[in-house]
């Protein structure tokens, strides 16, 4: 089984429609990440949560928010869906005792806002 | 502020030749950590190598091998004897500073290796 699972993996919606991207992981690490990425722009970071109790703003927060559910989960709603929102997300976790405190990342959700 | 370009948007060889990926970064900070992440076609990101600053020692994977050289604030990545399944889109990033959390992306290097 996947240590990082997304879902739903692929999402079509409409403008103005609010969307929830889900994120599992069972690696056990407490931070975890919601990034976007865009064609030629790499990945870019949404949010950022080191804990239940802490939460961040990454460089594009702008029509996000996320929650923290529980150590294990961490969703990222789009309140009112817009179509430059269209890109593939990607949920990573990290664990900060690591050396490297490396992330891992999720399989990726594949947005479409028409 | 901390940056990271890969100057390579497609590149495209014919299977078996060598093949170097090129990254070149920006940091003031002293302490900082590079990655290269691998995304084949079917979308996830899968990682390859880390690094970091006060480690200079090249490394060498099967048919991969890392140069990292502070001089020129470079990671770049060869692919030896490429193989189809090299196709992808890899991306190599940065973590800047003792408590930081973000990792900055170059844009990526699509790598096509033709049969």
């Amino acid at each position: 089984d996947a240590d990082v699972t997304q879902t739903p993996r692929n999402r079509i919606t409409k403008t103005g429609k609010r969307i929830m991207l889900e994120c599992s992981q069972t690696k056990g690490h407490d931070r975890m990440y919601w990034y976007r990425q865009d064609p030629g722009l790499g990945l870019r970071l949404i949010y950022y949560s080191f804990d239940v109790k802490d939460i961040n703003k990454g460089e594009i927060s702008d029509g996000y928010s996320v929650s923290r559910q529980a150590q294990a989960k961490f969703s990222l709603s789009l309140e009112s869906a817009i179509p430059n929102q269209t890109a593939l997300y990607f949920c990573a976790t990290s664990d900060p005792l690591a050396p490297y405190n490396e992330q891992f990342f999720g399989p990726g959700t594949r947005l479409t806002v028409l | 502020a901390q940056k990271v370009t890969q100057a390579q948007t497609e590149i495209s060889v014919v299977e078996k030749e060598d093949v170097t990926l090129d990254c070149v970064y920006e940091t003031r900070d002293t302490t900082y950590y590079l990655f290269w992440y691998k995304q084949p076609p079917s979308g996830e990101l899968v990682f390859l190598i880390r690094r970091n600053s006060f480690d200079e020692q090249n490394e060498i994977s099967g048919r991969y091998s890392w140069n990292f050289q502070k001089s020129t604030s470079s990671f770049n990545f060869t692919i030896t004897a490429s193989q189809v399944v090299d196709s992808a889109v890899y991306f190599c990033a940065l973590r800047s500073g003792q408590g930081a959390q973000k990792l900055v992306f170059g844009q990526g290097t699509r790598l096509t290796i033709n049969p």
